[in-house]
């Protein structure tokens, strides 16, 4: 069975310090990965996607940057925080074509910028 | 723009008897919707999604109703359970969406015994 990890689960960085979330997916071979951030109290916002090595889609402008070195890793970078990067970040995968399929969520990582 | 948004922030159901939670969305164009489960902490967990060629689709205790004419989708939940007890996502994909599900806000589902 297909298993997603995320860490850390929880993270507590100070303004302008880098950031670096990992990702990685088991019992799939060439999933669509995505990072999705959550405020408190809403729902999801997509911010990249990838449907393969070295190939990601940015779905809004902001400070962070995604990475896919290998086929079931996917980093979330950032050089330097800002307050408003706090929030709850989520990674998924998915095994269909584009949208139109199950996207299956890691735990997450709750991210605290000060 | 586009949106996906939710009538109600938060249900309350005594435990036993059925929940209906609510979804509009406004792009007509939108072929592809889900619901997910997101408990307190936790990354959301799919439950059940339906294509814009179908109105209704049932899954274990769980029914998606599809109404394209008014651009309205429910969940219901059947015998709700304290398990249930969660924040409930609707979420939608068009043609012209790639590979973003757009997702409303959430409506939080209580379950009291």
């Amino acid at each position: 069975s297909q298993t997603i990890h995320q860490w850390p689960a929880t993270l507590v960085q100070p303004v302008g310090s880098p950031l670096s979330l990992e990702c990685t997916v088991e019992g799939t071979s060439n999933p669509n990965l995505y990072w999705y951030r959550q405020a408190a109290g809403r729902g999801l916002q997509l911010l990249f996607y990838s449907v393969g090595i070295g190939q990601i889609s940015s779905e809004v402008p902001q400070n962070l940057s995604a990475s896919r070195p290998q086929d079931r890793q996917f980093i979330l970078s950032s050089k330097k925080l800002l307050l408003s990067d706090s929030g709850f970040y989520l990674c998924a995968w998915s095994g269909l074509a584009g949208g139109k399929g199950e996207q299956y969520f890691g735990p997450g990582t709750r991210l605290t910028v000060t | 723009g586009e949106s996906v948004g939710l009538h109600l922030p938060t249900l309350s159901v005594q435990e036993g008897d059925n929940s209906i939670i609510n979804c509009a969305y406004s792009n007509s164009a939108s072929d592809y919707f889900i619901w997910y489960k997101q408990e307190s902490g936790k990354g959301p967990q799919f439950i059940i999604d339906i294509r814009s060629n179908m109105d209704k689709r049932q899954g274990q205790r769980v029914t998606v109703l599809l109404n394209k004419t008014v651009k309205h989708l429910s969940l219901q939940i059947a015998a709700t359970q304290p398990g249930d007890s969660a924040v409930y996502f609707c979420a939608e994909n068009s043609p012209n969406s790639g590979y973003a599900l757009n997702f409303g806000k959430g409506t939080s589902l209580l379950v009291t015994p």
